[in-house]
């Protein structure tokens, strides 16, 4: 069945380096992909995402890369702070007759060390 | 500018007893999603609902457990005579009416029900 592959699992770095996460998802008609960062106790919160029609996004600290082709894309999180700490979900979406159902990874806690 | 409510934030139930788990989606949105999250695991889906139907419940155990998002109220997850195997954090997420491929459905979290049972 369509599943979404995340790694690492765990990942630790210091204040400062940069960070990145990695998805690879089974469904090739997948065109809309988010990320998620959720803080303990909380809901997941988006961060950034990116459609099928575009290769990188960008925004600030944080960028998301597609590759439609090797089906990946990745998270990647520059000049890492110690806010940055939390689980990080990638998901992979599709239109499915009309409506549009969600495939999450199964997260990556990142740990930024001071 | 009200995000995805839910309610209660923690609820404890004894073995089978029931739970109700209430989710008002985000102002102008009509799509609600529900997810299940055990401890130190990631989100698995449950069910997908728009005003008074179900659209998708593959996710939803077939005993027990039933959603609803009536045309007035908000939507209400309902898990019967809860076991300790119930208890996770469920997850309420919602999305406007669908703009088509070209701009996805974007779906927003509320912060969780944790549903523990002793």
């Amino acid at each position: 069945g369509e599943n979404v592959e995340q790694h690492p699992s765990t990942l630790s770095v210091q204040e400062g380096d940069s960070a990145v996460i990695k998805c690879t998802y089974s469904d090739s008609a997948s065109n809309y992909f988010p990320w998620y960062k959720q803080e303990l106790g909380k809901g997941p919160q988006l961060i950034i995402d990116i459609r099928s029609n575009v290769g990188e996004k960008k925004d600030q600290r944080i960028a998301v890369t597609l590759n439609k082709t090797a089906k990946h894309f990745s998270l990647h999180i520059t000049e890492t702070q110690p806010e940055d700490s939390a689980v990080y979900f990638c998901a992979a979406s599709r239109l499915t007759s009309g409506t549009y159902k969600y495939i999450f990874g199964t997260g990556t806690r990142l740990k930024v060390l001071a | 500018n009200a995000g995805v409510m839910q309610n209660p934030r923690h609820l404890v139930r004894r073995r089978g007893q029931e739970a109700r788990l209430r989710c008002s989606p985000m102002k102008g949105h009509s799509h609600v999603y529900w997810y299940r999250q055990l401890p130190e695991e990631g989100l698995k889906f449950m069910v997908y609902l728009q005003k008074e139907n179900i659209i998708d419940e593959s996710g939803m155990p077939k005993e027990r457990f039933s959603a609803e998002f009536p045309k007035e109220g908000p939507s209400i997850l309902r898990i019967q005579q809860v076991v300790r195997g119930d208890s996770a954090a469920y997850f309420c997420a919602s999305s406007p009416t669908s703009g088509g491929a070209a701009s996805g459905n974007t779906i927003y979290f509320g912060e969780g029900s944790w549903l523990t049972v002793v």
